[in-house]
């Protein structure tokens, strides 16, 4: 099993750029979420899915979209790329909403210019 | 507003030392505090967990301590090793399954040979 994988890696990005950050994970969990961590603030939660074509917001909706089309990926979409999201993205994924153990990928880095 | 604070932000410990660090809430609807452990260029990992139905949680050379009227709770590291050098971060979540973490601003821990 690879776990929970992200691309890119790392991503440079103007102001007003749109992007997808890619997120996959094979363990066959149904909670899939997004976070961003920045310094000092440790990670605050954007979106999480309970499963496919189930969504909601987190603590800092603003400026992304996310979509479950299927129970492996949970891509999140910057529309209109802002200095302000310049930051480190993390994808994680549980076996399920009432399961406690979250999977962690290993982040994307983005700086938007 | 952080709702979970956490610090010191830095901590340097002697191998052998125990690492103490300490986290404090303010909304009494958490009841579930887990702590991840997070390496250079690695997604975050959970390492141990309490809810507050006990005062204190301890897995091989970590404990929680967890103080529920002082609504404080901590992580100790005994025998402190230089592979135990990470950034740690303490969380909250009004459901014990963890959902809707409130992440606390983080620590990094040196630990000197």
């Amino acid at each position: 099993n690879a776990g929970v994988t992200q691309t890119p890696k790392f991503q440079v990005l103007k102001t007003g750029q749109s992007m997808t950050l890619q997120c996959a994970q094979d363990m066959n969990h149904e909670y899939m979420s997004w976070y961003r961590q920045d310094p000092g603030m440790g990670l605050r939660l954007i979106h999480y899915s309970v499963g496919a074509g189930i969504t909601d917001q987190g603590e800092v909706p603003n400026g992304y979209n996310v979509s479950r089309s299927t129970t492996e990926d949970f891509p999140l979409r910057l529309l209109s790329a802002a200095p302000s999201q310049t930051s480190v993205y993390f994808c994680a994924s549980k076996r399920s909403y009432v399961q406690e153990t979250q999977y962690f990928g290993p982040g994307t880095r983005l700086l938007v210019l | 507003q952080q709702q979970v604070k956490q610090s010191p932000q830095s901590l340097i410990v002697q191998k052998g030392g125990i690492s103490i660090i300490n986290c404090a809430y303010e909304n009494t609807a958490f009841d579930y505090f887990p702590w991840y452990q997070q390496f250079p260029g690695k997604g975050p990992a959970l390492l141990i967990a309490i809810r507050p139905d006990v005062s204190e949680k301890k897995e091989g050379r970590f404990t929680i301590s967890f103080n529920k009227s002082a609504k404080q709770f901590s992580l100790h590291i005994m025998d402190s090793q230089p592979g135990d050098s990470a950034t740690y971060f303490c969380a909250a979540s009004p459901n014990n399954a963890g959902n809707m973490l409130t992440f606390g601003g983080g620590t990094r821990l040196m630990v000197k040979p």
